[in-house]
């Protein structure tokens, strides 16, 4: 049972404009969501992360946006770069027993095009 | 900086084989989590730990086990490898007081023969 779904596999953005990944999820227990980054051969890395008593978390370039009514995020990274063609992954935690764990989606492929 | 390090980035091993892989975390971080990634089902959960030889299941915790003997040391074990096995094995630091990121090392590439 996927708890949080990223039902786009790939995504092609021209340099400049707008990326737009999204994030279901279905565990209303979850009130934090993060996103990641992943190059091949790396480790994920933090981009931005968002609580459930907020709606909008903007970083630079980066922007999540949370609709908790429809249990759906966003991330927009607008202009995006070359540099950021990557697989993207959002991921959700709920407090469990004092401490939290992480569930991640599927990922989104990412290429921009120059 | 932060540092979560992994002991092989790539390994081969046979199957029958038991193998351990090891992470080690420099950030004082009470949870730490292993993962495994594949292409098209995102980064799953194998298992867990909050606390020195504290461990909880992920979601795909058969054929698995883990051991934390010491708070900076997390190591996960398979005791019998299968070819199924073989996937990119992440483990991740995360502090346990407050809410944040999770720190990842650089991955394990296992493959199973």
């Amino acid at each position: 049972d996927q708890q949080v779904k990223q039902n786009s596999p790939s995504l092609s953005v021209q340099e400049g404009r707008i990326s737009i990944l999204n994030c279901d999820y279905t565990n209303s227990m979850f009130d934090y969501f993060l996103w990641y980054k992943k190059y091949p051969a790396e480790g994920p890395t933090f981009l931005i992360s968002i609580s459930s008593i907020k709606d909008k978390n903007e970083d630079g370039r980066f922007t999540v946006f949370l609709n908790k009514s429809a249990k759906h995020l966003s991330l927009h990274i607008v202009p995006s770069q070359p540099g950021d063609s990557a697989v993207y992954f959002c991921a959700a935690s709920a407090r469990i027993v004092g401490n939290e764990k992480l569930t991640f989606g599927t990922g989104t492929r990412l290429t921009i095009i120059p | 900086d932060v540092k979560v390090t992994q002991s092989s980035r790539y390994l081969v091993k046979r199957t029958g084989e038991k193998v351990f892989l090891e992470c080690v975390q420099d950030m004082d971080h009470e949870n730490m989590f292993w993962y495994r990634q594949d292409p098209g089902l995102g980064l799953r959960l194998i298992y867990f730990s909050y606390d020195v030889k504290m461990k909880e299941k992920g979601d795909i915790p058969e054929g698995y086990s883990v051991s934390r003997e010491k708070k900076e040391r997390f190591s996960l074990i398979l005791e019998s490898a299968s070819t199924n096995q073989t996937s990119m094995y992440l483990c991740a630091g995360r502090r346990g007081s407050r809410r944040g990121e999770a720190f990842f090392g650089q991955g394990t590439r296992l493959t199973v023969v």
